[in-house]
């Protein structure tokens, strides 16, 4: 299995533009999430869906911040407009209830820079 | 609040030395625990696990301890090696009411000197 994958690995944009970070979890997995780790606040959930239902979006820092799973093999997060602050490296992550563990499986993540 | 605290950013231990990553957490609610090793550049994996019906759990060369009555949790690496230079993260997991989120740490930076 290829494991999660996201693009781009790294973006760079100007303050005001929209981003769009794209996320192809593990195929089967039933939960995917989305993950924002900095300096300051470590990794915190942001959302996490589950059969692409959006169960918990209460980690999401405000409205312009929104994500997507229109179906079970692609997921969005997007920020319009962007801002210096929300630089960060943002993850995704895709598990299966009931596996051995029921842990998450991350993908490698994109770096975003808001200039 | 943070409800899991991982208080030291950093670690040095010699090659083949024990390493002792700790871990505290403040949710009672809080049943199942899990520690994530991570590279630069690439996302957390998945490392071992502890149910908090146990107060140990082995893989190998690591083994997690878990004290509920110290809300406090341990991951010991032995022998310590190049390899495992890494940063951990420790995450707790609240079961019940369907919720399969975890809440983690701000990682512990492991450097395995050779």
């Amino acid at each position: 299995d290829a494991g999660v994958i996201q693009s781009p690995r790294h973006e760079v944009t100007e303050m005001g533009q929209e981003v769009t970070l794209r996320c192809k979890p593990i195929s089967g997995h039933d939960y995917l999430f989305w993950y924002r780790q900095t300096m300051m606040r470590g990794l915190e959930l942001l959302i996490y869906f589950n059969n692409n239902v959006p169960i918990d979006d209460s980690g999401m820092p405000e409205d312009r911040f929104s994500a997507k799973m229109p179906n079970a093999s692609f997921s969005t997060l997007k920020i319009q407009p962007s801002e210096p602050r929300d630089s960060a490296v943002y993850f995704c992550a895709s598990s299966l209830v009931g596996d051995r563990t029921d842990t998450q499986y991350f993908g490698p993540g994109t770096r975003l820079t808001v200039l | 609040d943070q409800q899991v605290k991982q208080n030291s950013p950093s670690l040095s231990v010699q090659e083949g030395r024990i390493s002792i990553l700790n871990c505290d957490y403040t949710n009672s609610m809080f049943d199942y625990f899990l520690w994530y090793k991570k590279y630069p550049a690439e996302g957390p994996t998945f490392l071992i696990s502890i149910s908090s019906i146990k107060d140990k759990n082995e893989d190998g060369r690591f083994t997690v301890f878990l004290n509920k009555s110290a809300k406090h949790l341990s991951l010991h690496i032995v022998p310590s090696q190049p390899g495992d230079s890494a940063v951990y993260f420790c995450a707790a997991r609240e079961l019940g009411a369907g919720s399969y989120q975890l809440t983690f740490g701000k990682g512990t930076k492991l450097s395995v000197i050779p």
